[in-house]
């Protein structure tokens, strides 16, 4: 198989505050993850590819150290919203790539108040 | 550049109608193709892939075939079921990316 789960599902926060959103591969080893943003009735977007044991790579437009990743180990890949304000509300959704296909972790919900 | 292209929605079908969403993409190289599904509020799921020309991927009644000739990947079911009401995607794999469609919403009603 080739699970990859995300936590939380949803998270509420006050504007400010930091959101830390966890995406593991659970039955794969997977060197690199992907993070996606998506707002209501669009495609995903893709934000940025973390690669274990290296810095990620960040799409054209995407604060660096406004979402900092982190993946420190072939089955986890962490995204911190830093810092979070109303307009970082949205479905993050994260990736892991086993072989040459992209499987999906169902989502985190983001709602910043 | 590479890009993705598919059929807009939204999409509205009578059960047991048939489906088909088109996909038409750009790219250098040798691609590879895929569909994946996003039921409401959740993350998407692989439906279905091939990996070389006139590989026909298939999965709980769905079919696409991979036409290099035409640049083509469109996904296609015999007869809907309210439960395939969702958002398709049609994406390419080109090795170093991944590239999405726009993504066609499919509503099926009783």
């Amino acid at each position: 198989g080739a699970v990859v789960s995300q936590h939380p599902s949803w998270v509420i926060c006050k504007s400010g505050t930091s959101v830390k959103i966890e995406c593991r591969s659970l039955d794969f080893q997977a060197t690199t993850m992907f993070w996606y943003r998506q707002f209501p009735k669009q495609s995903l977007m893709l934000m940025a590819t973390s690669n274990e044991g290296s810095k990620a790579t960040y799409e054209q437009g995407v604060e660096k150290d406004k979402f900092l990743i982190n993946h420190a180990s072939l089955t986890l890949s962490t995204l911190t919203v830093t810092s979070a304000h109303p307009e970082d509300s949205s479905f993050y959704i994260c990736s892991a790539r086993k072989v040459e296909t992209q499987y999906f972790g169902p989502g985190t919900r983001l709602l910043v108040l | 550049g590479n890009s993705v292209t598919q059929m807009e929605g939204p999409v509205t079908l009578s059960e047991e109608a048939f489906l088909t969403i088109n996909c038409t993409y750009t790219a250098t190289g040798y691609p590879s193709p895929f569909w994946y599904v996003q039921y409401p509020g959740e993350g998407l799921q692989l439906l279905l892939k091939a990996t070389k020309a006139d590989d026909k991927g298939s999965n709980k009644g769905f079919e696409a075939t991979y036409r290099k000739e035409t640049t083509s990947f469109h996904l296609e079911k015999g007869s809907v079921q309210v439960s395939d009401s969702a958002v398709y995607f049609c994406a390419l794999n080109t090795g170093n990316q991944f590239y999405f469609g726009t993504g066609t919403s499919l509503t099926v009603i009783p």
